[in-house]
């Protein structure tokens, strides 16, 4: 049973440029999130997606947006790069629990994106 | 807002010594607490959770106890092993959003083990 996949593994763009990175969830998840980790640092929580929409979003501009599939998978979208948008881009899925309890997640390898 | 404070690393220690990795957090209401591993390369992998008060999550040998009345989630094991070596991170789930959960993290703490 696959994981969550994420693609590509490493890119190099500059400044100004946009990137686009891709995540497959775990079979069953239907919930996706993101999550940017610096270098040296704890992930922070970018956005995550349901049923194709937004739900929850992080202290991050909107330069950073996304979209969710009807299959599940999404992207995330960063334009406009600056050096600080460096760093390992995880995605994460679950599914929705309805009931007490943790809803865990299941984190990809990540993206690792350098800006020149 | 919701935050996690780890004790800073890195941390090394000798095969077969007792391993402790303290973690405090300040959060509204009745957070989930997790602890997730990083090895080299990479994603985090789930180590353990605890989703109410006094609950003691375990795995692996690594174990952790929500204590409410002191906010923390402290990670022991009593013997490491070479294997242990990695970035070990805390993490708090919190409850807004109805049941769509999002994790908050701790910046990481480096653990190496030296056979």
């Amino acid at each position: 049973d696959a994981g969550v996949t994420q693609s590509p593994t490493h890119l190099i763009k500059t400044r100004g440029q946009q990137v686009t990175l891709r995540c497959s969830p775990k079979s069953g998840h239907d919930t996706v999130s993101w999550y940017q980790q610096a270098l040296g640092q704890g992930p922070q929580f970018i956005f995550q997606y349901y049923e194709e929409e937004e739900r929850q979003r992080g202290n991050f501009p909107d330069r950073f947006s996304g979209h969710q599939f009807p299959n599940y998978s999404s992207e995330l979208n960063v334009n406009a790069l600056l050096l600080g948008d460096s760093a390992l881009y995880l995605c994460a899925s679950s599914w929705v629990t309805r009931g007490a309890g943790a809803n865990v997640l299941t984190f990809g390898a990540g993206s690792r994106l350098t800006v020149l | 807002g919701d935050s996690v404070t780890q004790m800073e690393g890195p941390v090394t220690l000798s095969e077969e010594a007792f391993l402790t990795i303290n973690c405090t957090y300040t959060a509204t209401g009745y957070p989930s607490l997790f602890w997730y591993v990083q090895y080299p390369g990479e994603g985090l992998q789930l180590l353990l959770k605890a989703t109410k008060a006094d609950d003691k999550g375990s795995n692996k040998g690594f174990e952790a106890t929500y204590r409410k009345e002191t906010t923390s989630f402290h990670l022991e094991k009593g013997s490491v092993q070479v294997s242990d070596s990695a970035v070990y991170f805390c993490a708090l789930s919190d409850r807004s959003g109805g049941s769509n959960y999002k994790l908050t993290f701790g910046k990481g703490t480096l653990l190496t083990v030296n056979p």
